[in-house]
């Protein structure tokens, strides 16, 4: 079954650092998004992003993040220099067309810890 | 999109059917209710999805009231590996790339 996949599983950084979290979501699906979620808090959305632009982007986006679709199948957030506050589990999650609803597939998720 | 109220946690048998509540009493017409769950630290998972028909799949029921201000997801045989938070989501069936809001959910414990 295609699954949306996400490296590292876990990133260490020193804050002010630049950080990049990568994802390769499924295949054919048209829309990605970005979420994290702190240790113990709820699941955050971030950005969403189709048609090789940002659709959507939430307070939390700020000019700190940056995302890109590079080539046709990696997806990336950008953290431009990194503070304490960004440690969190970063998700990220693909869905098809319209069509589909919002059915969301959700990756692994990368551990970011800036210390 | 129409808020949600989820039980923070609760309790269930292992094989006995899990039915965990959520109000949405302001859902408007053209919102659908939306079902994702969260086994620990991992990416939330999709369950299943409806606008007002009740609607089963491999995983789960989902029972729409008449008036659409609640719902119940089901799920019929709770095994160990259904312990997870589930979280109850409405969001409208416009197009756009919605991204989707998290509340707290239920935590669903599966007790042996």
């Amino acid at each position: 079954e295609p699954e949306v996949t996400q490296t590292p599983s876990h990133q260490v950084t020193q804050m002010g650092q630049e950080v990049i979290l990568r994802c390769v979501p499924i295949s054919n699906h048209l829309y990605f998004y970005w979420y994290r979620q702190i240790l113990g808090q709820k699941v955050e959305f971030l950005v969403s992003f189709y048609n090789n632009e940002i659709s959507e982007k939430s307070e939390i986006f700020d000019d700190q993040f940056s995302v890109e679709r590079p080539d046709g199948s990696n997806f990336t957030l950008k953290i431009r220099s990194t503070k304490l506050e960004d440690s969190a589990m970063y998700f990220c999650a693909s869905r098809t067309g319209l069509a589909g609803g919002n059915i969301q597939y959700f990756g692994a998720g990368t551990r970011l810890s800036v210390l | 999109d129409a808020k949600t109220t989820q039980p923070p946690s609760m309790d269930c048998a292992e094989g006995r059917a899990a039915n965990l509540p959520c109000n949405h009493s302001t859902i408007s017409g053209n919102e659908y209710v939306y079902w994702y769950r969260q086994i620990h630290s991992q990416g939330p998972q999709y369950i299943i999805h409806g606008l007002k028909n009740n609607e089963t799949n491999e995983m789960a029921s989902l029972i729409i009231t008449e008036d659409r201000k609640s719902s119940t997801l089901i799920l019929p045989h709770a095994t160990l590996r259904d312990t997870a938070v589930y979280y109850c989501i409405v969001i409208g069936s416009g197009g756009g790339a919605d991204g989707l809001t998290f509340g707290k959910g239920t935590h669903l414990i599966i007790q042996p």
